[in-house]
């Protein structure tokens, strides 16, 4: 059972459809991130929220737009989505003031972009 | 440009034997971290050693850490069917945010 939990487990979306992804960790962190996975590449950072502001950007297309209302839990928000942000959208959390804190992740969102 | 590498990019090996997954990275690092997922999920957290450990164990599993040569390795013995996932390395360097390799992909055939 994790401590994250990621709905939905999976979406299918138009490219003009706006939706989101929801992550809430049960876990008292103070830091929570989303990662993009795609196939045959090494897991990117999208965002990193750090006791609740955002910290890092990474240069992510303005189609995603991240929310952090509060430490336990972390939306991205899509909208006009192209084909190749189809991908498996992973959300996790960690301690920030931990320096050897691993990372705890959900089960992610399947994300695909007709 | 990426830190971490893991080597190879996919293992077979029959039940029972044990499995040897690397991983090289470029800058100095506080620590380093295995990470298991299994097809579909997320990743998981196996092992962390810090930059001034050589070795650590936790089960069947064994890490070690070579800073001079960049480079570590997870040893996974024993194998079992259930091992089958793919396993990552990340590095975590002060101040910035860990950093994951490809990942080899472990099957583990009955």
């Amino acid at each position: 059972e994790t401590g994250v939990t990621q709905t939905p487990r999976h979406l299918v979306m138009g490219m003009t459809n706006k939706k989101s992804l929801k992550c809430e960790q049960h876990l008292g962190h103070n830091a929570m991130y989303w990662y993009k996975q795609s196939a045959k590449k090494p897991l990117e950072l999208m965002f990193v929220y750090s006791l609740e502001e955002r910290v890092e950007n990474n240069s992510v297309p303005s189609r995603f737009s991240p929310e952090c209302p509060n430490s336990s839990h972390l939306f991205l928000h899509l909208h006009t989505l192209q084909p190749e942000d189809s991908a498996l959208y992973l959300c996790a959390s960690s301690q920030a003031d931990r320096g050897d804190s691993p990372l705890h992740f959900g089960n992610g969102t399947r994300l695909t972009v007709t | 440009s990426q830190q971490g590498e893991e080597d190879p990019q996919a293992l077979s090996i029959q039940e029972g034997e044990n499995a040897t997954m690397n991983c090289s990275y470029k800058t100095s690092i506080n620590n380093l971290q295995w990470y298991r997922q299994n097809s579909g999920r997320g990743l998981v957290h196996l092992i962390l050693i810090r930059s001034n450990e050589r070795e650590k164990h936790s089960g069947r599993l064994r890490v070690t850490l070579d800073t001079s040569k960049k480079s570590s390795s997870l040893l996974i013995t024993a194998s079992r069917a259930a091992d089958t996932a793919s396993y990552f390395c990340a590095t975590a360097t002060y101040g910035q945010n860990f950093v994951f390799g490809p990942g080899t992909r472990l099957s583990v055939l009955p």
